[in-house]
């Protein structure tokens, strides 16, 4: 079983739609969340963090569930410039170790 | 604003070379990590360095070493060289070890034929 595993889609939507991306970790100890967004053949680039109390950047939202060892990403009102790749990324405690997700495929269609 | 540079972009080597690949951090970025992503695949951790000491050890292969030198740049060193090898080599760089600020590097295309 991979350390994090996403849904890797792809996830085909309409210009407007709502989606939301899971992703699940199996180390109980990790202790920083994030989501990052690689567009084809560039590097990654951080998204938002992901916070215990969930957080909001414009139309992106993140979710932590501790108990269920479970993160998620909303994304509202999809535009074409949110194509991408969104990568699910868990650090284990001191932050040196980060575990990427084999990312989820978003197309957004016109 | 001054970003990640990795030398060289593109990099064809033989079965069996050697190749090093250079990370240059942010200025003042004192922690720098080193990725290999195969195509279709996920960033892999390879190793990290804070203040020129490894701080953490992934996926690195024996063949494979590397080191913060005390300007902090990096260098990734392969050895023995394998097909398997060819992949996009990311470097990313972060201050005091803070994983939540990571930026990364153009990456270098590695291709052994």
């Amino acid at each position: 079983r991979k350390e994090v595993e996403q849904d890797p889609g792809p996830f085909n939507v309409p210009e407007g739609a709502t989606v939301a991306f899971n992703c699940t970790y199996s180390n109980s100890a990790s202790q920083s969340f994030f989501w990052y967004r690689q567009d084809c053949r560039k590097e990654p680039k951080l998204l938002m963090s992901v916070y215990s109390s969930g957080n909001e950047d414009g139309r992106f939202t993140a979710q932590l569930n501790r108990a269920s060892q479970y993160i998620s990403l909303l994304i509202r009102d999809s535009k074409l410039s949110d194509s991408a790749t969104y990568l699910c990324v868990v650090a284990e405690t001191g932050g040196f170790k980060t575990i990427f997700g084999a990312g989820t495929r978003l197309f957004v269609k016109a | 604003a001054a970003g990640v540079i990795q030398s060289p972009r593109h990099l064809i080597k033989e079965k069996r070379e050697t190749a090093t690949l250079k990370c240059y951090p942010i200025p003042r970025h004192d922690t720098v990590y080193w990725y290999q992503q195969g195509p279709g695949q996920d960033p892999q951790f390879l190793i990290s360095f804070y203040e020129k000491m490894q701080s953490d050890k992934g996926s690195i292969p024996d063949r494979f070493s590397a080191q913060q030198f005390s300007d902090y740049h990096s260098e990734l060193n392969m050895s023995s060289l394998e097909l398997g090898d060819s992949a996009l080599y990311f470097c990313a760089s972060s201050f005091r070890g803070r994983s939540d600020e990571q930026f990364f590097g153009p990456g270098t295309r590695l291709t052994v034929l």
